[in-house]
C-alpha cells in the first residue's frame, strides 16, 4: 500500500511569520509531486508541479522544493497572511500516472 | 474557459437509496477523476476514466460506479447507500492521465440520513 504524509496535520502561524511544512511519499515509480491549495468553499487549485529530483519551484511567497530519492516534498510560506490560509494538499503521482493525496496540512493564519 | 461543472452540488438522501453526480469537464479535456473526502481524511481516489475506459479503481465496494460519455462527461453512481457515504465527492479534469495538472470542480455535498 503506496502512502502519502503529510506533516503536520493543522498549524496556527501568526501573520508575518514564515512557516513550512511536510511531504513524505514513495521514492519508487515517482512520475511527478502536485501540491494544491483548498481554500474553504473553493475547488483546489494547483500550486505546483514537480518532476526532477532537486526541483524548486516559486509562485509570489510560496515556494517548494522536491527530493525524489527520499521521497519528500516541503512547501514553505514566506510572511504569512491570511489570505494563505487554506487546506494544502499534496499527491504523488506514479509510473501509471495515478494520483495518491495525502490527508493535507491545514494552515491558519492569526492576524 | 468554463470549469468543472459538478451537479448537484449538494443532495440529502436516506439509507438505501441511491444517488447518481454528474461532473462535466473543461472542454478538451477526455480524463476525469473522481474523489471521495470525508472530515480528516485526505482525497480518496474513486476512478479514473479516460476517452469512455476506467483506467484506475480505487478501493471502493461494488456500490459505487462510474462511466464517461463521449463527450468527456462523467457521472458517478452508489446504490444502496450508507451514513457512511456522507462526504464531499469531488471530481477533477484533466487533458489525459499523463497530464500534470488536474482541474477540479466544487464538488457535490451528499448527506445519507
Amino acid at each position: 500500500i503506496l502512502n502519502v504524509e503529510q506533516s503536520p496535520q493543522s498549524l496556527h502561524v501568526q501573520e508575518g511569520d514564515s512557516t513550512n511544512f511536510t511531504c513524505s511519499f514513495p521514492s519508487s515509480n515517482f512520475y511527478a509531486l502536485h501540491w494544491y491549495r483548498w481554500e474553504t468553499a473553493k475547488s483546489p487549485e494547483a500550486l505546483f508541479v514537480m518532476t526532477l529530483n532537486g526541483d524548486e519551484k516559486k509562485k509570489g511567497r510560496i515556494s517548494a522544493t522536491l527530493n525524489t530519492k527520499e521521497g519528500y516534498s516541503y512547501l514553505y510560506i514566506k510572511g504569512s497572511q491570511p489570505e494563505d490560509s487554506a487546506t494544502y494538499l499534496c499527491a504523488y503521482m506514479d509510473s501509471n500516472y495515478q494520483l495518491i493525496w495525502g490527508a493535507g496540512t491545514k494552515l491558519i493564519i492569526k492576524p | 474557459k468554463a470549469g468543472v461543472t459538478q451537479t448537484p452540488r449538494y443532495l440529502i438522501k436516506t439509507r438505501g437509496q441511491q444517488v447518481t453526480l454528474s461532473c462535466s469537464p473543461i472542454s478538451g479535456h477526455r480524463s476525469v477523476s473522481w474523489y471521495q473526502q470525508t472530515p480528516g481524511q485526505g482525497l480518496q481516489f474513486l476512478f479514473e476514466y479516460f476517452s469512455e475506459t476506467q483506467r484506475n479503481k480505487g478501493n471502493f465496494p461494488g456500490r459505487f460506479s462510474g462511466r464517461q460519455f463521449s463527450n468527456s462527461r462523467s457521472e458517478m453512481n452508489v446504490s444502496t447507500l450508507e451514513l457512511g457515504d456522507s462526504a464531499l465527492y469531488l471530481c477533477a479534469s484533466s487533458m489525459s492521465p499523463s497530464d500534470t495538472e488536474a482541474f477540479f470542480g466544487q464538488g457535490t455535498r451528499l448527506t445519507v440520513v
